[in-house]
């Protein structure tokens, strides 16, 4: 069955850097699209951003650009978000999705919950 | 850039009752790459409808989605307790591709 595994919870303070995990099993990692997609506390669903983990090809929202990056090792197949220059507004949890151009988020991992705090 | 605003922000209901839920876009939604999602707290959310009115895996046929262009709506024929949860639109057919509606949710009344 598909599945995607996100990393652990992070505590990070202002200024620094987060990159979580999402592995996925289940299905051919080349073949589908990993997107990000962030929620904080009570509030709704913000995507951040795409990454074709065949050809590493990004697409990034532009709330993030210069922010974020995304990436792959398709020996593992896991993929990766980094986000820079944290600030609280940043505390969320964070998920990454199975998609593809022009097709619905159709698994989701567990979520990562990231605490930016001083 | 694609918005998409649902409505209403909280629907009250009873389980049995029928609920309606709106999301309208900003500009026209192309082919109807415009999905739904249900997330409930603590879970992450889960894919139901998609290409406007097409079930995914395994969800029951007491949901069901309709629209068009600008306007689309997701119904539940009748709300059971396991579908009291917030509820998420999203157009996925223009970039930004990952654009979501800011959310129903559906509370016991």
């Amino acid at each position: 069955q598909v599945q995607l595994v996100q990393s652990g919870a992070e505590v990070k303070k202002p200024g620094a850097s987060v990159k979580v995990s999402c592995k996925a099993s289940g299905y051919t990692f080349t073949s589908y699209d990993i997107n990000w997609v962030r929620q904080a506390t009570g509030q709704g669903l913000e995507w951040m951003g795409w990454m074709n983990p065949n050809s590493g090809n990004t697409g990034y929202a532009q709330k993030f650009q210069g922010r974020v990056t995304m990436t792959r090792n398709t020996s593992i197949s896991t993929a990766y978000m980094e986000l820079s220059s944290l600030r609280s507004e940043d505390t969320a949890v964070y998920y990454c999705a199975r998609g593809y151009i022009r097709e619905p988020f159709d698994y989701w991992g567990q979520g990562t919950l990231v605490t930016v705090s001083s | 850039e694609i918005v998409l605003t649902q409505s209403p922000g909280t629907l009250s209901l009873s389980p049995g009752e029928r609920a309606t839920l709106s999301c309208r876009a900003s500009q026209s939604v192309s082919s109807s790459y415009l999905a739904w999602y249900q997330q409930k707290p603590g879970q992450a959310p889960r894919l139901l409808i998609y290409g406007a009115s097409s079930r995914a895996t395994g969800i029951p046929d007491r949901f069901s989605g309709s629209g068009s262009g600008t306007d689309f709506t997701l119904t539940i024929s009748r709300l059971e307790p396991e579908d009291f949860a917030v509820y998420y639109c999203q157009q996925y057919g223009s970039s930004p591709q990952g654009t979501f509606g800011q959310g129903t949710k559906v509370e016991i009344k």
